[in-house]
């Protein structure tokens, strides 16, 4: 079943915002991934974590891998209409474990 | 450029009937895997296949078979055990050699059946 809690489940904000969203577990990751997905599209690989308290910047994008390697979250920052999508937390637990997904954050971006 | 490929983007079906997606990728990645997407859900894996001629079930596995002939191409059958086959299924592909190696998607294929 599903072991990734990522939320919030959905975002509505306005252009120029910051924006926050985060993935939690009760178990412990060996690496964290973001993803995003376009309406229609496949996702495609934002930003990936592989230690803990690793902090990665890919633009307006920050993700931090958490201290404990149970959590990790994700900062845009300025939003641009561009950004809407869905923003995916994906993580792995084992050296060669399947990634396991949240369901998702939809954010959508009013210009 | 290197990438993968799933076709059709849009696929109909009756109920009944088997139905085969296609995957190719040319990145030369050794693992391949099919995930479902349904509205409002996260990613689960149906299969996924390491090296060739090798495949492992995933977490909803019942209702679909796979093949692994060339390192290329993964194709997903979904078959008419599947009792809720309208989704979105997604291929990807990663270098398993390499530890944590990210999933690189296709841009999916809707199937819908009637």
């Amino acid at each position: 079943g599903q072991q990734l809690n990522q939320s919030p489940q959905s975002m509505f904000i306005q252009e120029g915002e910051d924006v926050s969203m985060n993935c939690t577990s009760s178990s412990i990751f060996n690496t964290w991934l973001w993803y995003k997905q376009d309406p229609g599209e496949g996702p495609v690989l934002l930003i990936a974590l592989y230690k803990a308290g690793e902090l990665t910047s890919n633009g307006r994008l920050t993700a931090q891998f958490g201290i404990t390697r149970k959590d990790s979250f994700l900062n845009i920052s300025a939003s641009i209409p561009s950004d809407v999508g869905i923003y995916f937390c994906a993580g792995t637990k084992g050296s060669q474990g399947n990634l396991i997904f949240g369901k998702g954050t939809k954010l959508s971006v009013k210009p | 450029d290197g990438g993968i490929t799933q076709s059709p983007k849009y696929l109909f079906r009756k109920e009944g009937q088997n139905v085969t997606l296609s995957c190719e990728q040319n990145l030369n990645h050794d693992a391949m895997y099919w995930y479902r997407q349904d509205p409002g859900q996260g990613l689960r894996l149906i299969y996924y296949s390491q090296i060739v001629n090798d495949f492992q079930k995933g977490d909803i596995a019942e209702g679909y078979s796979v093949s692994r002939e060339k390192k290329e191409s993964f194709p997903l059958t979904v078959t008419s055990a599947q009792k809720n086959p309208t989704a979105f299924y997604l291929c990807a592909s990663s270098m398993w050699s390499r530890v944590n190696s990210p999933l690189h998607f296709g841009n999916g294929t809707r199937l819908t059946v009637t």
